[in-house]
């Protein structure tokens, strides 16, 4: 049962042109969400990150934006560089204390930003 | 500043034999998590701790799996009669308990091949 879901394993856009990267959860009890940016042979590198209290977070050309009615988070990048393409993955973590805030992530989505 | 650093990179080994992979995480941080990642998905939760205590196993770490962090600093994680489906990148993450603990730190993950 996959929690956190990315249903677009890749994406090409032009430089300079906004990328939209979109993710959906079933799960109630995550409180935060992130996404991660990763490069072959590099582990995920941390971008932004989204309370579940929150609808929107800015950080320089990437916004987070958060749906809890319909359980979707989407992450837009404006402008795209070259420097973006990479593989983005989406993950929340869930409020049980126990759990250490474990994350669970989606199955990535590959961006092909093109000079 | 150091981030979190994983020894090997990468790991060749004959099935039936046993690996052991290194984990030190970010100075400060007390969190600690395994993640393993095949190829095309996301990475999937396998443990962590906090401190030096285990506080969570994920049911992917099956007995042939153990996770060591014995002065709460840094981890080791052992796999015992690796078998082919045992290969896969595995990643080390920290964090600071409380607060922003959810972002968590990625080292460069260890590449486990199984002949």
């Amino acid at each position: 049962d996959q929690q956190v879901k990315q249903n677009s394993p890749s994406l090409s856009v032009q430089e300079g042109r906004i990328s939209i990267l979109n993710c959906d959860y079933t799960n109630s009890m995550f409180d935060y969400f992130l996404w991660y940016k990763k490069y072959p042979a590099e582990g995920p590198t941390f971008l932004i990150s989204i309370s579940s209290i929150k609808d929107k977070n800015e950080d320089g050309r990437f916004t987070v934006f958060l749906n809890k009615s319909a359980k979707h988070l989407s992450l837009h990048i404006v402008p795209s560089q070259p420097g973006d393409s990479a593989v983005y993955f989406c993950a929340a973590s869930d409020k049980i204390k126990a759990a250490g805030n474990k994350l669970t992530f989606g199955g990535g989505t590959r961006v092909l930003v093109k000079p | 500043d150091t981030g979190v650093s994983q020894d090997p990179r990468h790991k060749i080994t004959k099935r039936g034999q046993n690996v052991t992979f290194r984990c030190d995480p970010i100075s400060e941080h007390n969190r600690l998590y395994w993640y393993r990642q095949t190829l095309g998905q996301g990475p999937e939760f396998l443990t962590y701790f906090q401190n030096e205590a285990q506080l969570e196993k994920s049911r992917l770490l099956s007995n042939r799996f153990s996770a060591e962090r014995p002065k709460g600093s840094f981890s080791t994680l052992e796999i015992q009669r690796t078998e082919q489906g045992d290969s896969a990148m595995y990643l080390c993450a920290s964090s600071l308990a409380g607060g922003r603990g959810y972002e968590q730190y990625f080292g460069p993950g260890t590449r486990l091949t199984v002949t």
